[in-house]
Order: C-alpha cells, then structure tokens, then sequence
C-alpha cells in the first residue's frame, strides 16, 4: 500500500463546475496535509493546508479533512480552465518535516 | 524577493559522469529537501537537511550525495552510481511543519 493513494485522472470537468480531487493516507500519526498545483514542466505550488478534521476554505478552494478515514480532498468551485494541472496531496511523515507525495490527479478544465 | 533558485534548469551529461546541482535559497529557512520527480509519479524524498552541517538520508538515497555547509545553500550531487539519472530534481525548503514547503523552479537532468 503506497503511503499517499490518489487517482491519477485524468479528471475532466466543465467550466464552471466543481472539481472534487481525493486523497488517501496510510499513516494514522499524520498531522499536516497540502495540496500542490503543478502545471506541466514547472515546480509544486502550495496552494492548500489542513491540520484539523472539518473543512477549510481559501476563495475557490475547499480542503477537507477527516482523519478517521484518513482522506483528504480538494474541492475546486467554479473551475476555470487556468486550473487545468497536476494536483499532488502530500502529507507529514514523521520527524523532520518530511512530506510523502500522492502521484498527482491530473485535471482538466474544458471551455 | 525571497525564493529558492535552482540551477541550472537544464543539464546534459554523458553517462559515468557525476554532476553537481546547485540549490540557494534566501528566505531564512533551517530545513532543505532534495526530491526528484519521474513520468507519472509523484515526488520522492532523496535528502533533507534540518540545520547546517547535518543531513539524512530520504527514500531513495542511493548514488547521490549532499552537503550543507551554509544555511542558504544544499547542493546536490548526483554520482555515477545513480542507476537511472534522468529526472526532474526539485530542491525546497521549509521553516515549520505547518507551513509546507517552497520549491524551486527544478533542475532537468537527462544523461546521454
């Protein structure tokens, strides 16, 4: 079982729309979570971070939490094809900040 | 404007060659992280640094070498021991757990 589990996609939405992007985590001693926008040929932005179980909101984004099921997801409202990336889910291991990174969901926002 | 500056952002070398890739980085951060990112997958963790002079071992350690001998700068070493080279490297740093990282603009390695 990989430590971070996410669909890799592709994800299409329409303009518009709600892209909703999930995350899945093995270790239970998890206690940070990000999201990371990539777009093709660039480096991880950090675009999202969550510590507690619920939701958080930032604009068009919405993280949520729920350790229990140890998921994370990313809701994106009103998809613009701007948002048209890789988006990677990393979460805290251990000691030292070390962060484990999902394989990435590539979405695609079609006008 | 604080950042990290990778460089260079593209590298060609020929096979049995080491090569030495550069990451600085200006915003004041203690700790430093090597990933390397291949076709479809995510990014996995060569070697981090928390503090000067210190460095651990990642995930996939094996054929690259580090140092940390100032604060603002960790460079990469990737040797001819390193089985599959090309890659995409990315260098970050982080000041807290809770803040994540800042990423560089990465370096593109590809061995000829």
């Amino acid at each position: 079982q990989k430590e971070v589990e996410q669909n890799s996609g592709p994800l299409s939405v329409p303009e518009g729309a709600i892209a909703s992007l999930n995350c899945t985590y093995s270790d239970r001693g998890s206690q940070s979570f990000f999201w990371y926008r990539q777009y093709s040929g660039k480096s991880p932005e950090l675009i999202m971070f969550i510590y507690s179980n619920g939701d958080k909101e930032d604009g068009r984004f919405t993280a949520q939490l729920n350790k229990a099921s140890q998921y994370v997801s990313l809701l994106i409202r009103d998809s613009q094809p701007s948002d048209s990336a890789t988006y990677l889910c990393a979460v805290n291991r251990g000691k030292g900040n070390k962060l484990v990174f999902g394989a990435g969901t590539i979405l695609r926002v079609k006008s | 404007d604080g950042g990290i500056t990778q460089s260079p952002k593209y590298l060609f070398r020929k096979e049995g060659q080491n090569v030495t890739l550069s990451c600085e980085q200006n915003l004041n951060h203690d700790a430093m992280y090597w990933y390397r990112q291949d076709p479809g997958q995510g990014l996995r963790l060569i070697y981090y640094s928390q503090i000067v002079n210190d460095f651990q071992k990642g995930d996939i350690a094996e054929g690259y070498s580090v140092s940390r001998e100032k604060k603002e700068s960790f460079p990469l070493t990737v040797t001819s021991a390193q089985k599959n080279p090309t890659a995409f490297y990315l260098c970050a740093s982080g000041q807290a757990p809770s803040y994540g990282y800042t990423f560089g603009s990465g370096t593109r390695l590809t061995i000829v």
